[in-house]
């Protein structure tokens, strides 16, 4: 069975650009999750979706970022006005239902912001 | 806020080697915590899920141990190979309502054939 894909792989744009970056979830998962990695550093939470409902959003750093998942499979994290902070590896788990579910990550987008 | 810390941040090994990663957290709350392997520009792959019931979790030449009580988790890899080399991270789940997992920065293994 397929894994948790994420698209693009990598992102480069402007300072001052909007951008989407998708998260494709293992099939069956109701939980995803959006992690945002800076280089030497473990991931750091952003979102929790159950279903198609944002669950917990005490990670987003401030309301550039928005994340949805309208039909409760494919999510999309956007950012708007990016600025060069927010470059970094962008990651999305997913897991099946219950609390202490194991997360299955994607690949990752790496996000280059000029 | 739950802290989780992996000492060493880097290790260098001969191959076939015993080895054993450290990863200590502040709140033992928890409930579950996860292994995973990162391989560079990669995203990340679990190796070990422990409920916060179990003392240990093992899958082949990798064993994962848990004390709650003292904050305290290990991953024990048997015979180490270049193969292992990677940066490993682990990750803690809270108890209550909350699912994001808790990451320290992970260790990073070198192998050497």
């Amino acid at each position: 069975g397929a894994g948790v894909s994420q698209t693009p792989s990598n992102k480069v744009t402007e300072k001052g650009k909007y951008v989407e970056l998708r998260c494709d979830p293992i099939s069956g998962h109701t939980a995803l999750y959006w992690y945002r990695q800076s280089l030497g550093q473990g991931p750091e939470f952003l979102i929790y979706f159950q279903g198609t409902g944002a669950a917990d959003d005490s990670g987003l750093p401030n309301d550039r970022f928005f994340a949805v998942r309208p039909e409760g499979s494919v999510s999309t994290l956007k950012i708007q006005r990016t600025e060069r902070g927010d470059s970094a590896v962008y990651l999305c788990a997913s897991s099946p239902s219950s609390p202490g579910d194991e997360q299955f990550f994607g690949p990752g987008t790496r996000l280059t912001v000029l | 806020k739950q802290e989780v810390t992996q000492i060493p941040a880097a290790l260098s090994v001969p191959e076939g080697e015993n080895l054993v990663l450290n990863c200590s957290f502040t709140d033992s709350a928890i409930y579950n915590l996860q292994w995973f392997r990162q391989d560079p520009g990669k995203g990340l792959t679990s190796l070990l899920l422990i409920q916060s019931s179990q003392r240990e979790q093992t899958s082949g030449r990798l064993n994962a141990s848990l004390d709650k009580s003292s904050g305290r988790s290990t991953l024990y890899i048997a015979a180490s190979q270049p193969g292992d080399s990677a940066t490993y991270l682990c990750a803690v789940g809270p108890s209550g309502s909350a699912r994001q997992l808790t990451f320290g920065s992970g260790t990073q293994l070198t192998v050497l054939p």
